[in-house]
């Protein structure tokens, strides 16, 4: 079965220094990996995605992901944190026959002035 | 904004009830996905249509249903409501049903069964 694990509830960082919000995956096959970003009562955005390619993926807002196969992770990082970082992330696999999400349950991250 | 609207925005009701949710998918899309965001159970995929056909079910209740109709808007229909449903319903879209093109997503119902 696939599935992905966010092992940090929250992460916190000061605006102007570098971010990282940790993924692993767990996939049978070639993983299809998405990063998502939720604000305060709105749907999820689409930030960026792995499917082959480059291990360094560059997506919105400046945020970017390295794909590490050998440690089966999907971190994603971001050079200078803004306080309108502040949000909730999902890490994603996607099911390559059905294109159905498997959710990561989620970082919160909090950029503080 | 995705291009994928939502109906209603809210929705407050009573044990035992049915709801429909509607969703509109971004203009081209075929493929609909229902998602449910809740405390306990984190972002669940529910089902999907791709086209008018129901493509892959997920962690859907018996009591849930959905579909897709020929103008490619889609309905999740949630009956005898239980206050476990109260939960972010979500629709996404995406323009075929494989797993290669990213989803997009609505601004979500928010149902409160009370």
């Amino acid at each position: 079965a696939q599935s992905v694990a966010q092992p940090e509830d929250q992460v916190n960082v000061a605006e102007g220094n570098p971010l990282t919000v940790k993924c692993t995956y767990s996939v049978s096959g070639n993983p299809y990996l998405f990063w998502y970003v939720q604000y305060p009562n709105r749907g999820l955005q689409f930030l960026l995605k792995y499917i082959t390619g480059d291990n360094l993926v560059k997506g919105s807002y400046g945020f970017e992901a390295e794909f590490n196969k050998s440690k089966t992770s999907f971190h994603l990082k971001k050079p200078s944190a803004l306080v309108s970082d502040s949000a909730l992330y999902f890490c994603a696999v996607r099911d390559s026959n059905t294109g159905k999400l498997i959710f990561g349950q989620g970082t919160t991250l909090q950029v503080k002035p | 904004d995705s291009g994928v609207t939502q109906t209603p925005k809210h929705l407050i009701t009573a044990t035992g009830q049915r709801v429909t949710l509607r969703c509109s998918p971004r203009s081209g899309d075929l493929s609909v996905y229902w998602y449910q965001q809740s405390l306990d159970q984190g972002l669940q995929f529910l089902i999907q249509y791709y086209n008018g056909e129901e493509r892959a079910k997920g962690n859907i209740l018996e009591r849930f249903s959905a579909q897709q109709f020929p103008d490619l808007h889609s309905e999740l229909n949630l009956s005898s409501l239980e206050l476990g449903d109260s939960a972010l319903y979500f629709c996404a879209s995406s323009p075929l049903g494989g797993g290669l093109d990213e989803q997009f997503f609505g601004p979500g119902t928010r149902l409160t069964v009370l």
